[in-house]
């Protein structure tokens, strides 16, 4: 079975920007959360969604969103950019919010 | 507000020996708590779960114990080895399903 892919890997943007960050689970997995991972504040908890809802959510601001689509494909879109966004963001998916979750690569995301 | 500390951040111990990593929280009322163990560059893996009712996990040269009388969770690897230096990370999952982590443990075996 294909693991947890992430689109892209690396990714450069200047401020006020915004990015949009890919996730393909693992087949049959339809739980996909998202976490920003950063030397300051550790590993994070952004959002997760199931079956296309989004089921719970960490404290971020409202610029940080997400969706799913019905292949349980999740996507994340960061808005107006700060540098403080600098970040590898990770995803992982499990069964249905089993306790097992399996995380992605990453997507470095470096914002000038 | 809920609270996770994983209290080295850095342990350096030489190889054969146990590798002890604490993990303590506080507000918090986990229904389990994980350990994780992650690569530079790459993300987390899942090593072990454990419940809240339950007291010691094992699995190959790993040992997890959970006290939620203390709030405390030990991660222990027997008979290390270099290819055990990594940072390890303990997460925390309520009923509620949020999830929490630690800020890690970077561990490394000296040969």
């Amino acid at each position: 079975k294909a693991g947890v892919t992430q689109t892209p890997r690396y990714l450069i943007k200047t401020r006020g920007q915004q990015v949009t960050l890919s996730c393909s689970p693992i087949s049959g997995h339809r739980s996909v959360s998202w976490y920003q991972q950063t030397p300051g504040q550790g590993l994070q908890f952004l959002f997760e969604y199931f079956s296309e809802t989004q089921r719970n959510k960490g404290n971020f601001p409202g610029r940080f969103s997400g969706r799913q689509f019905s292949n349980s494909r999740s996507e994340m879109n960061v808005s107006t950019l700060e540098l403080g966004d600098s970040a590898l963001y990770l995803c992982a998916s499990s069964l249905g919010g089993a306790e097992t979750q399996y995380f992605g690569p990453g997507t470095r995301l470096l914002v000038l | 507000s809920q609270k996770i500390e994983q209290n080295s951040e850095a342990l350096n111990i030489q190889e054969g020996k146990t590798a002890t990593l604490t993990c303590n929280y506080t507000n918090y009322s986990p229904a389990y708590l994980q350990w994780y163990r992650q690569d530079p560059g790459r993300g987390p893996v899942f090593l072990l779960l454990i419940r809240e009712n339950e007291k010691e996990k094992r699995k190959e040269r790993l040992k997890v114990t959970f006290d939620t009388t203390l709030k405390q969770s030990l991660f222990h690897i027997t008979a290390s080895q270099p290819a055990d230096s990594a940072t390890y990370l303990c997460a925390l999952r309520s009923s509620a399903s949020k999830i929490i982590f630690g800020s890690g443990t970077r561990l490394s075996i000296r040969p």
